[in-house]
């Protein structure tokens, strides 16, 4: 089984800077894809990116990016340019080509604090 | 706007009760799932329903029973529950579950807590 591992329970940054959330995880598979998703408190979770495991190029979303290592198994977030609306609590998650792609493994989360 | 709405929003029941939660989609997706969430840890999957037909059960007590009337509604039906089953229930779908690239969209959860 897939596992997916977040080793930092918590994070802060200053508002305006720029933070790396980490994430690993261990698989045999060779095709699958990675998310992030954000969490605010007493909010729904949403997307935040995705990375097919099939591209080498990492994945943007304006202030978003990720530095996608396969060999490592390694799936790290990085906000640049850090916002109040930020601080959330930041799910890494890997998407299995087993059953259809149906099955979703989320890390244990980051929470993110933004200091103004 | 949440295009994935889940009802009730918070819910408090006794072990004995019988209650229902509700999800709504009307985005024309053919993939919706049931996560339990306990506070500060991550969503554990529960059921998928693919077309409306259950697709992964991951071993989940029988006293969680879910239900896919039609392509737009997952209701998930609690009977006789345990106090240790209190969480936020997630619902979230997808467009289909072979698009492995699409993300899932998520409700905003119900909050539910057993006496």
């Amino acid at each position: 089984a897939q596992t997916v591992t977040q080793s930092q329970p918590e994070m802060s940054v200053q508002e305006a800077e720029t933070v790396t959330l980490s994430c690993t995880y261990d698989t045999s598979e060779s095709d699958y894809y990675l998310f992030w998703y954000k969490q605010p408190p007493s909010r729904q979770m949403i997307l935040v990116i995705r990375q097919e495991a099939y591209k080498q190029q990492n994945a943007t979303e304006n202030r978003f990016s990720v530095n996608f290592q396969k060999a490592a198994k390694s799936f790290s977030l990085k906000i640049s340019d850090s916002q109040l609306g930020d601080a959330a609590m930041y799910f890494c998650a890997y998407r299995s080509p087993t059953r259809g792609y149906q099955k979703v493994t989320f890390g244990t989360g980051t929470k993110l604090q933004v200091i103004p | 706007d949440t295009e994935v709405t889940q009802t009730p929003k918070h819910l408090v029941m006794g072990m004995t009760n019988k209650k229902s939660l509700k999800c709504e989609q009307h985005m024309g997706h053919r993939a919706m799932y049931w996560y339990k969430q306990k506070a500060k840890k991550p969503p554990e999957l529960m059921f998928v329903y693919s077309y409306e037909k259950l697709s992964i059960n991951e071993s989940v007590p029988s006293r969680f029973s879910p239900e896919c009337p039609n392509s737009s509604l997952l209701n998930l039906h609690l009977h006789a529950l345990q106090p240790e089953d209190s969480a936020l229930y997630l619902c979230a779908s997808s467009p289909q579950t072979g698009d492995s690239n699409q993300p899932q969209h998520f409700g905003d959860g119900t909050r539910l807590s057993i006496l």
